[in-house]
């Protein structure tokens, strides 16, 4: 199984904090990702999770993992207009492909 | 930091020829993945390659093949063209003998329309 599901929408106000969802299938994913893409542009890099860990924090981002109901989730704190984007998240196993969510699209209303 | 280079970046055809797309990876990166994102459409894995050979196959149609060369650049050939081959194509680099994981930086695409 390499389900991966998001909510497809979320709009917040600029200032408060977007929280985005996913879910996935394969419990023997070793690392979890979350990549964000502009409108028009490639997949950029925002932060990845190793499977033994609940949580990260890098600046804005936070990364939570809980494991037993496979399910991510990314917190952007001080949501800014420049946060609008589609949100993919993405499981792997290394040395094997990626299999992205649908992604969450991010509106931020100023 | 260099990042993963991909050429073309936009590429009108029409059905039933043929493109090639080439993607410049991550100096000292030894992977290269292909994806196609189709509009509206998260990115659907097609092949990959550790080390010029072939390491996993994906949703690749048969008319569309991929080497990496020497130099670790890769090269995706699509042969009669379908509209519905029309979308984004992405390459993505990585270093696979990183120990701390494998994380696939992402190229900015080739939009490929076809007419």
């Amino acid at each position: 199984g390499e389900d991966v599901e998001q909510s497809l929408f979320l709009s917040v106000r600029e200032g408060d904090s977007s929280v985005i969802n996913c879910t996935y299938t394969d419990s023997s994913s070793t690392y979890l990702y979350w990549y964000k893409q502009e409108p028009g542009a490639g997949l950029q890099l925002l932060t990845y999770i190793f499977s033994n860990m609940d949580m990260k924090q890098d600046q804005r981002l936070t990364v939570l993992l809980n494991k037993k109901d496979k399910h991510l989730s990314l917190r952007i704190a001080d949501t800014q207009t420049g946060d609008s984007a589609i949100y993919f998240c993405a499981e792997s196993k290394p040395g094997n492909q990626f299999y992205f969510g649908t992604g969450t699209s991010l509106t931020v209303i100023p | 930091a260099a990042g993963v280079i991909q050429s073309p970046r936009h590429l009108i055809k029409e059905k039933r020829e043929t493109a090639t797309l080439k993607c410049y990876p991550i100096p000292r990166h030894d992977t290269v993945y292909w994806y196609q994102q189709g509009p509206g459409q998260d990115p659907q894995f097609l092949i990959s390659f550790y080390e010029k050979m072939q390491s996993d196959k994906g949703s690749i149609p048969d008319r569309f093949s991929a080497q990496q060369f020497s130099d670790y650049h890769s090269e995706l050939n699509m042969s009669s063209l379908e509209l519905g081959d029309s979308a984004l194509y992405f390459c993505a680099s990585s270093l696979r003998r990183q120990l701390r994981g494998e994380t696939q930086y992402f190229g900015p695409g080739t939009r490929l329309l076809v007419l």
